[in-house]
Parts: structure tokens; sequence; C-alpha cells
């Protein structure tokens, strides 16, 4: 079955520059979100959108934002990065709220960001 | 970051042997979802439940949502290597935010 898809896969960035990750979510899903997790750390939520609306928010830094385009996919832009935005970004996706399994999160494999 | 209670930390057991961990919070969930997440790959769910009192079953695995809506268990059966991996419990009342757990190592020795 198709799952999440996001790019890059790995990228390496230096201080106070920026980057924009990518997510596709699961065909017929209209939900995004995006999750941080550190080195050894369980994932923290950052930020969702339905229907290319911010549905939810969460420890998300000012210097990141996001968005969902009409196709569904998102981009989470980080700018004036910090050594501490190293970490593994995942995003996730479910169906929408009208459906009974809108709470059923599947995540992507990850985008690895290391910021030196 | 509010977290769930994850217990135990890890475990080491041999294979065949069946295994149990729990969660535990301080707030009601209205949903428990249980994932597996192995090293560099993003967390796979494994099982999802909706009611209190709930007991669901995926395979050699079992989890419940128990009835104070505070906690939920995940049981493995059977266990076998692939099974390795680290299994985290997530929370959810009324938001998009998972709360996870913070997490059990599990490792099966043949």
């Amino acid at each position: 079955a198709a799952g999440v898809i996001q790019s890059p896969r790995h990228l390496i960035k230096e201080k106070r520059e920026t980057a924009t990750l990518k997510c596709y979510p699961i065909p017929r899903h209209d939900t995004v979100y995006w999750y941080q997790q550190g080195p050894g750390q369980d994932p923290q939520f950052l930020i969702s959108f339905y229907e290319k609306m911010q549905s939810d928010k969460g420890s998300i830094p000012d210097r990141f934002s996001a968005q969902q385009f009409s196709d569904y996919h998102s981009e989470l832009n980080m700018s004036s990065l910090e050594l501490g935005d190293s970490a593994l970004y995942f995003c996730a996706s479910s169906l929408g709220p009208h459906a009974p399994s809108y709470n059923e999160q599947f995540f992507g494999p990850g985008t690895r960001l290391t910021v030196l | 970051g509010q977290q769930l209670n994850q217990s135990p930390q890890s475990m080491f057991i041999q294979e065949g042997e069946d295994v149990s961990m729990n969660c535990t919070s301080s707030s009601i969930f209205n949903t428990w979802l249980w994932y597996k997440q192995e090293p560099g790959e993003g967390p796979v769910l494994l099982i999802a439940l909706y009611k209190a009192g709930e007991l669901t079953s995926n395979g050699r695995l079992t989890a419940q949502f128990g009835i104070t809506r505070k906690d939920s268990f995940l049981n493995i059966s059977a266990s076998i290597p692939s099974d390795v991996g680290i299994y985290f419990c997530a929370g959810l009342y009324n938001t998009d935010k998972l709360i996870f757990g913070t997490g059990t190592r599990l490792q099966v020795f043949p």
C-alpha cells in the first residue's frame, strides 16, 4: 500500500541557512501533521493542516512555517537554522475529521536534518 | 512537553516469550494509539483504540484502552526477532496533537 513520502531523506545545512522539507500524504488523506524527534526522544507535534488550513499548532518555532497545497502535499520551511534544529522531522497523514479513523496518523520515513 | 509515562523503559527477552508494556497518564484521552519505531525510520501504527475498555488485536499484538481512559496496555505474544524496536504509546484528546509515551525499547534474543 502507498505510504507517506517525504523528501529529502537527508539534509545537511549550515547555521543560519534555510531548509524546505516536503511531504506527500497517502492518497485520499487530506490532513497532514509535522513532528520533530530529537535523538533518543519521542516525536513532538509541530503543526497540522486540513484542507489547506492550519488545523492545530504545537511547539513550532516562529522561524518555521508550513503550508498545505491544493494537492494536499505539505512543505515545512525552516529559516535561520540553529544547531538545535538537528533532528528527524516526520510528516504524518490521516483521513479528514469526517472519517471514523481520523485519529489514525500514519507516519512517513522522515527527513534527517543536520545543522553544522 | 507533556509526556505519557510508559513502562518498562526497556526489555530484553528470549524469542518465544510474551511481552507486556503499559502507558499511564494523569489526563484522560479519547484515543490511544500504539506505534513501533525502528532506528532511523518513522513510527508504524500498530493498533488504534477508541473506547474505554476496548480490547483490540492485530496478529500477535493485543492492546487495551483502560477503563479510566488514563491508561493503555500492549501485549505481544510469542515474540520473534523482528519484534525488536521501540514501542510508543500515544494519546489524543480533542486535538491533532499526539502525545507520545517515553517508549519501550524491546530486544529479542534468539
